[in-house]
């Protein structure tokens, strides 16, 4: 069974730091594409970064570019997310994906398949 | 930025056909998904490549995609299908999501 689970997540001061771990199990690791969507309270979804299976290609939105950095350790199967300068607006249910991400009969794809269950992070004072 | 606007709630009544759609310039020229999310839990899959159901969901939900929309559809609408969804698409080394719909089945 494919599954990812998140932790990490807690309570942090605005401009503190916290990093988000995701454990990955049920499928092979180094060749899936994850990503990090959060979901602030009572608001929609918003895709915060993309890392490819090698570690090589990396995304990022625009709201957390430059403070927020993916990573992954393919030998302990897990990928994170390191948080820089938190900010309130930061403040949101943090969920890791397994991605597919291909060009399929003629227009790029990107769609994320399975997800875990979300970690909690509140930046507040 | 891309932007994909749907429609912030849509109301079916049970057995009947819900249609929720998502809207962006050319998005026809993307690959649009679809996710389902009930309170308190995370996003599921419902529709990729535009019109493809992944194993397990049911053959109600469907989508199209075509010029600047793309909808969800589910035909003979359950009680079990109420729920937020929301359409997402692929553009500039960015995911976009839109701002969700809520589905109230009445």
């Amino acid at each position: 069974e494919v599954q990812l689970v998140e932790s990490g997540g807690g309570l942090v001061q605005p401009g503190g730091s916290l990093r988000l771990s995701c454990a990955a199990s049920g499928f092979t690791f180094t060749t899936a594409d994850l990503n990090w969507v959060r979901q602030a309270p009572g608001k929609g979804l918003e895709w915060v970064s993309h890392i490819s299976g090698s570690g090589l290609t990396i995304f990022y939105g625009d709201s957390v570019r430059g403070r927020f950095t993916i990573s992954r350790d393919n030998a302990k199967n897990s990928l994170f997310l390191q948080m820089n300068s938190l900010r309130a607006e930061d403040t949101a249910v943090y969920y890791c994906a397994r991605v597919s991400y291909d060009f399929w009969s003629g227009k790029y794809s990107y769609f994320m398949s399975v997800w875990g269950k979300g970690t909690t992070v509140t930046v507040s004072s | 930025s891309y932007a994909l606007a749907q429609p912030p709630s849509v109301s079916v009544s049970p057995g009947q056909t819900a249609s929720i759609s998502c809207s962006g310039d050319k998005l026809g020229d993307k690959h649009t998904c679809w996710y389902q999310q009930k309170p308190g839990q995370s996003p599921i899959l419902v529709i990729y490549h535009d019109n493809k159901r992944p194993s397990g969901i049911p053959e109600r939900f469907s989508g199209s995609n075509s010029g600047n929309t793309a909808t969800l559809t589910i035909s003979g609408t359950q009680a079990m299908d109420e729920a937020d969804y929301y359409c997402q698409a692929w553009d500039s080394s960015t995911a976009v999501f839109g701002g969700g719909t809520q589905l109230t089945v009445l």
